[in-house]
């Protein structure tokens, strides 16, 4: 069945260091993107790509970087995390062609940092 | 500034009730509404959508209804089930634009 993963599930990491987080889908989608959950705040967009080689950056796109190399993968990565940057994180993927196809959301990586 | 609005943070109903959950928009550009669910641990799964061309969709227990002139939606389940127990968001997006701005969510509670 196709699906989308994200790892790690869980990451402790200090602050100032790089954190890069994977995500992984096999459904062929063109569309991905990044989100962040937090209290009080839903769902807010961080960066997203379109297809290979395309990125945008999103609502909270500050401190966060994307590279798209194929269409299964879209790493997010951190440049130095923060404290601010403690969130649970969600990779979604669409079909896109902006016909309104819903998106299918990844598991989770929740991202403490100290 | 928010352009999915959800103002109840949390609502709990009583299981074989109806539950009514409240979205206002604020960005009339927006022509597609879907709202996701998501269980704590996992991520939001879709749930029903809508476009700005109808009024009313309904798939099983779930309604959504569209009201355009006041910028309103609102999802009902009915009738309430404890596996309905999650967070509800709704959200958005504009004409041949794949990005979806989200609605900050509703806790649902459905009491035994």
């Amino acid at each position: 069945d196709a699906e989308i993963t994200q790892s790690p599930r869980h990451k402790i990491t200090e602050t100032g260091r790089q954190v890069t987080l994977a995500c992984h889908q096999t459904w062929n989608h063109n569309n991905m993107f990044w989100y962040r959950q937090d209290l009080g705040h839903g769902l807010r967009l961080i960066h997203y790509s379109y297809g290979v080689q395309d990125t945008n950056k999103g609502e909270v796109s500050d401190g966060y970087s994307v590279s798209r190399s194929n269409t299964e993968d879209l790493p997010l990565t951190l440049e130095s995390a923060a404290s601010s940057q403690t969130s649970v994180y969600f990779c979604a993927s669409s079909e896109g062609g902006g016909l309104h196809y819903e998106q299918y959301f990844g598991p989770g990586t929740r991202l403490t940092v100290t | 500034d928010q352009q999915v609005k959800q103002n109840s943070p949390s609502l709990s109903v009583q299981e074989g009730r109806i539950s009514i959950l409240n979205c206002d928009y604020t960005n009339s550009m927006f022509d597609y509404f879907l709202w996701y669910k998501k269980y704590p641990a996992e991520g939001p799964t879709f749930l029903i959508s809508i476009s700005s061309i109808k009024d009313k969709n309904e798939d099983g227990r779930f309604t959504v209804f569209l009201n355009k002139s006041a910028k309103h939606l609102s999802l009902h389940i009915v009738p309430s089930q404890p596996g309905d127990s999650a967070v509800y968001f709704c959200a958005a997006s504009m004409n041949r634009d794949d990005k979806i701005i989200f609605g900050k969510g509703t806790r649902l509670h459905i009491l035994p």
